[in-house]
């Protein structure tokens, strides 16, 4: 069964705004990952953050952990065109291989 | 060269026939793993081969049949599908299947049974 609750489930924003998408999970984990998905291609991993981290940046991106609440954010700064995409996290919970997709976020960025 | 490449991109195949999909890294990596997604969710994971021995079942129907030649190839079996098995299958590898790090994805197949 899939573990993680991502929301929004859809959101549309304007090129220079600011896009935050929020997953949430169940059991405990080792860590948390989110991914890109442009339509009908492979994933692209975007950023790792381990159960013991509460934020972690990559360029544009921050993401935040909160084991206590389960939960985890993906802020994306000064959104472009280019990363209208469908994002997903996932999370390991240390069962030999098993990485678990949230039901992802489609993030559509208007020029 | 940190690509997994998934051959064919695009497979029709009707109830009866038998088909395999393929993948191949040639980054080092020991884990390999079968994805299938239907359009609009997220990726489910089917398969999981930890240095070339498969680890994980999601309990998949037979006639899924994984195979794993060597620590480069990956094959997808395919026998006797149903129309509702039609989805893009992802195969993805990573460097050890005990420590979750990135995870490399194909361009996944898109799989149409008629």
């Amino acid at each position: 069964s899939q573990q993680g609750e991502e929301d929004p489930q859809a959101l549309s924003i304007q090129e220079g705004e600011n896009a935050t998408m929020n997953c949430s999970y169940k059991t405990s984990i080792n860590n948390l990952q989110w991914y890109r998905q442009n339509s009908g291609r492979g994933l692209v991993h975007l950023i790792l953050i381990r159960s013991n981290e509460r934020e972690k940046h990559s360029g544009r991106l921050r993401v935040t952990l909160d084991t206590s609440k389960k939960s985890s954010s993906l802020l994306i700064t000064a959104s472009r065109a280019a990363d209208t995409a469908s994002y997903f996290c996932a999370t390991d919970h240390n069962q030999g291989g098993k990485l678990i997709f949230g039901q992802g976020t489609e993030l559509s960025v208007k020029p | 060269d940190t690509e997994v490449t998934q051959t064919p991109k695009h497979l029709v195949m009707g109830m009866t026939n038998k088909k395999s999909l393929k993948c191949e890294q040639h980054m080092g990596h020991r884990a390999m793993y079968w994805y299938k997604q239907k359009a609009k969710k997220p990726p489910e994971l089917m398969f999981v081969y930890s240095y070339e021995k498969l680890s994980i079942n999601e309990s998949v129907p037979s006639r899924f049949s994984p195979e794993c030649p060597n620590s480069s190839l990956l094959n997808l079996h395919l026998h006797a599908l149903q129309p509702e098995d039609s989805a893009l299958y992802l195969c993805a590898s990573s460097q050890d299947p005990g420590a979750w790090t990135e995870a490399f994805f194909g361009q996944g197949t898109r799989l149409t049974v008629v």
